[in-house]
């Protein structure tokens, strides 16, 4: 199993630009996440899906969509980035709910924008 | 909702001490408490986690103990090894949209 894998490791932006970061699982958990983490700070999370054509935001959505068509695949859209989404992002997916499951981790996109 | 500190934000120790991480939550509500590595560049990763029906667990060098009263846990890192090092996350929550990480603690485990 490749566990989870994000795309692309790096990207740099610049204000106003959009883009999508890829995330897929092979565990075939029917739960993922996306989080940001800022320097120093623990993990924020934006948005989440609880199965395929169900997701919900979390702590901080605001700027960014979800999609999720497939159990495999859960994209980020960052639509007009703003220098404040300089951050990385890292995509997990868990076979039960956060609260009750280990999360697994991609290794993480580490977005800058200018 | 659920708010989740950490303390401290670094700890330096010497190869064989003990380390101790300690983590205190808000919501009573929460009954899942995990502790993830993250080594540099990479993904954090589970090492140990605890249910609020339980009080202590112990996995080899590391251990976790859960003070629901207080609504603090701590994490026990024994015998410290070099390969320890990493910043390490508390997290607490009951439900997806209300799990918490704490900011982090960078171990430091001087050779």
């Amino acid at each position: 199993n490749a566990g989870v894998t994000q795309t692309p490791k790096f990207r740099i932006l610049k204000i106003g630009q959009s883009m999508t970061l890829q995330c897929a699982q092979d565990m075939n958990h029917n739960y993922m996440y996306w989080y940001r983490q800022d320097p120093g700070m623990g993990l924020k999370l934006i948005y989440y899906s609880v199965g395929a054509g169900i997701t919900d935001k979390g702590e901080v959505p605001n700027g960014y969509n979800v999609s999720r068509s497939t159990t495999e695949d859960f994209p980020l859209r960052l639509e007009l980035a703003a220098p404040s989404q300089t951050s990385v992002y890292f995509c997990a997916s868990s076979y039960r709910l956060a609260d009750t499951d280990t999360q697994y981790f991609g290794p993480g996109t580490r977005l800058t924008v200018l | 909702g659920e708010n989740v500190e950490q303390h401290p934000s670094t700890l330096s120790v010497q190869e064989g001490d003990s380390a101790v991480i300690k983590c205190t939550y808000s919501d009573s509500a929460s009954n899942y408490f995990p502790w993830y590595k993250q080594e540099l560049g990479k993904g954090p990763q589970l090492i140990i986690d605890i249910r609020s029906n339980v009080g202590e667990k112990k996995d080899q060098r590391i251990a976790v103990t859960l003070n629901k009263t207080a609504k603090h846990f701590s994490l026990h890192i024994t015998e410290t090894q070099p390969e320890d090092s990493a910043v390490y996350f508390c997290a607490a929550g009951d439900n997806g949209q209300n799990f918490v990480f704490g900011p982090g603690t960078r171990l430091s485990v001087l050779p």
